[in-house]
């Protein structure tokens, strides 16, 4: 199967643009979960869908990170307007289950920088 | 606050030797870990976890341990190959209605010399 696509793999912005990052998950799982590494420390949750709701977005940083999953399908990350401190890595993850036994998969992840 | 961590921030080992990578956590809630691999530019990949409920699991060249009283488990790699070499993370997550988020520690570099 395929796995958990995420695009654009780079993404290199000025300060206040905005930027949108996409996930399309594996085929059928309904939960979808975006995470954060910032350089040098630890991934972080972000937020939890379940199909097309938000479960819970208690790790989103503030109200410039807007996130989407339309139809239960693929999810939309928005960051606007973009600061230094958003750049880092943002990995999306899917699975069928939440509390999977077997972990999620993740996707490669978008590298955002920010300058 | 970090509830996960990996007070190691990389592990050099021989081939064919022994890596064992540590993890300790604050948070009493977790009654599940992880581990996961990663590779340059690429995601995350789960390698094995294991219950609070057992003290072991094992899975071909790796095991992980855990010991609750303290607080710390550990991910053990018998033999270690170079293809090992990678960012080793560990992972916690609650029981019941939290138990789809993952706190993750910092990782740890592991590089196993041929």
């Amino acid at each position: 199967e395929a796995g958990v696509t995420q695009f654009p793999s780079h993404s290199v912005i000025e300060k206040g643009q905005t930027v949108t990052l996409r996930c399309d998950p594996i085929s059928g799982h309904d939960n979808l979960y975006w995470y954060r590494r910032v350089m040098g420390k630890e991934i972080k949750f972000l937020l939890h869908f379940v199909k097309e709701s938000k479960q819970d977005e208690s790790g989103m940083p503030n109200n410039r990170f807007l996130a989407e999953r339309t139809g239960g399908t693929y999810s939309t990350l928005k960051v606007q307007p973009a600061e230094l401190e958003d750049s880092g890595v943002y990995f999306c993850a899917s699975s069928q289950d939440r509390g999977t036994a077997g972990g999620y998969t993740f996707g490669s992840g978008t590298r955002l920088t920010v300058v | 606050d970090q509830q996960v961590k990996q007070n190691s921030p990389s592990l050099s080992v021989q081939e064919g030797r022994i890596s064992i990578l540590n993890c300790d956590y604050t948070n009493s809630m977790f009654d599940y870990f992880l581990w996961y691999k990663k590779y340059p530019a690429e995601g995350p990949t789960f390698l094995i976890s294991i219950s609070s409920i057992k003290d072991k699991n094992e899975d071909g060249r790796f095991t992980v341990f855990l010991n609750k009283s303290a607080k710390h488990l550990s991910l053990h790699i018998v033999p270690s190959q170079p293809g090992d070499s990678a960012v080793y993370f560990c992972a916690a997550r609650g029981s019941g209605g939290s138990n789809y988020k993952l706190t993750f520690g910092k990782g740890t570099l592991l590089t196993v010399n041929p």
